[in-house]
């Protein structure tokens, strides 16, 4: 199973809601990371868990938080986003550092 | 800074031609991935190319890589209209995260 799972497919959610993305991998892989991408740009890294343990950080609002509950899954938690923060919400893993990383089908994240 | 740079950054052919495009860099790398994404949906690795290799190919793809230069090159034979997406380049090096180039947007015409 080399696949990613990520739901939901689509999120529409105004600015004081609370929500959450999910991401599953079955393929034994110990870092997991969740990007972020705007139209017609790359993917801009979020945060990185190596062995369930946060290691990286890029400077992202605290209104998102990541949670790590097992090996197979990350989430990630949103609350009072805003507007600007809608994008397609990208999760990956990879089993060795600097190797191929596997992408899940992402969530087109919508905030009003 | 932004590590790989795609060019062009659009590109479109006919059907059966081949594309070419390039990605710079300009840090030490480990290796060199290319990844395609179809449009809204998640990236799928195409090749990695290890920076001691110059040359690898797999499928309809080639990809060279010159770490003099810093420079590497994705090419896709005989496209097909499936081939139509966005292609990354992605760079990665010894203790330091993937970065992504800004892609090329491919459109194969039938």
């Amino acid at each position: 199973d080399t696949e990613v799972t990520q739901t939901p497919k689509h999120l529409v959610m105004g600015m004081t809601n609370k929500k959450s993305l999910k991401c599953e991998q079955h393929m034994g892989h110990r870092a997991m990371y969740w990007y972020k991408q705007k139209a017609k740009k790359p993917p801009e890294l979020m945060f990185v868990y190596s062995y369930e343990k946060l290691s990286i950080n890029e400077s992202v609002p605290s209104r998102f938080s990541p949670e790590c509950p097992n090996s197979s899954l990350l989430n990630l938690h949103l609350h009072a986003l805003q507007p600007e923060d809608s994008a397609l919400y990208l999760c990956a893993s990879r089993e060795r550092a600097q190797e191929t990383q596997y992408f899940g089908p992402g969530t087109r994240l919508l905030v009003l | 800074s932004q590590q790989g740079e795609e060019d062009p950054q659009a590109l479109s052919i006919q059907e059966g031609e081949n594309a070419t495009m390039n990605c710079s860099y300009k840090t030490s790398i480990n290796n060199l991935q290319w990844y395609r994404q179809n449009s809204g949906r998640g990236l799928v690795h195409l090749i990695l190319i290890r920076s001691n290799e110059r040359e690898k190919h797999s499928g309809r793809l080639r990809v060279t890589l010159d770490t003099s230069k810093k420079s590497s090159s994705l090419l896709i034979t005989a496209s097909r209209a499936a081939d139509t997406a966005s292609y990354f380049c992605a760079t990665a090096f010894y203790g330091q995260n993937f970065v992504f180039g800004p892609g090329t947007r491919l459109s194969v015409l039938p």
